[in-house]
């Protein structure tokens, strides 16, 4: 597919259980973001890639929140021991090159629900 | 910090009247801005930005939008609304060296037969 691709689409959770989201950014594309959209509101910043260096992790709420892009492709957002608070979309996004003159293509995001 | 301001969490429309979502920024150097929408169940997309060129800026599916500095605004406009409009429309703004986008809290658009 031509487009940023995450999976799973939906996925609940108990609390207290880890989760792994997976997001497959546009092939070739250098810059890799992670947002997080709570019901009714806008998406919020929650860290950003450049290649596999993470230059920007400011928007990660708590330290249960990790991010990694290991090969510079491929990313996982991972949060342990989640929360009800954590109910949220997370949206993957990619652009070409440096992000303040490229568009940020955004995947369908995966729905997490915590139970 | 970098902020944009939605004002009206919805609007509804009759299908072939004038749209018109506002967006105010906030912001101490030239910003970015981008226009997003967002149909249910599905990611955002790009429908215009504005990079410091020209100030009326065109999109896809007919939209346009017109920055102006001196009200801090970039309205969202198409002249005429039609059914396949109806969506979550954001507004958001990158500026300096930001590497992340700021957005709004989004307006819905209803358009009524």
């Amino acid at each position: 597919g031509a487009g940023v691709s995450q999976s799973p689409r939906y996925k609940v959770a108990k609390r207290g259980q880890d989760v792994a989201l997976r997001c497959d950014p546009i092939s070739g594309h250098v810059s890799l973001f992670w947002y997080q959209q709570a019901l009714g509101q806008g998406p919020e910043f929650l860290t950003y890639f450049q290649n596999e260096a993470q230059l920007d992790k400011s928007g990660l709420p708590s330290d249960r929140f990790f991010a990694e892009r290991p090969e510079g492709s491929v990313s996982t957002l991972k949060i342990q021991r989640t929360q009800q608070e954590d109910s949220a979309v997370y949206l993957c996004a990619s652009s070409l090159g440096a992000p303040r003159s490229d568009t940020q293509y955004f995947g369908p995001g995966t729905r997490l629900t915590v139970l | 910090a970098q902020s944009v301001t939605q004002l009206g969490s919805h609007v509804s429309v009759s299908e072939g009247a004038l749209v018109l979502l506002r967006c105010n920024y906030s912001s101490s150097v030239p910003p970015y801005l981008f226009w997003y929408v967002q149909y249910p169940n599905q990611g955002l997309q790009l429908l215009l930005k504005y990079t410091s060129a020209a100030t009326l800026v065109k999109g896809i599916n007919g939209f346009e939008a017109e920055f102006k500095k001196s009200e801090t605004s970039f309205h969202l406009t198409k002249p005429s609304a039609h059914m396949s409009d109806a969506a979550e429309y954001f507004c958001a703004v990158l500026t300096g060296t930001a590497s992340k986008l700021t957005f709004g809290t989004g307006t819905r658009l209803q358009v009524t037969l």
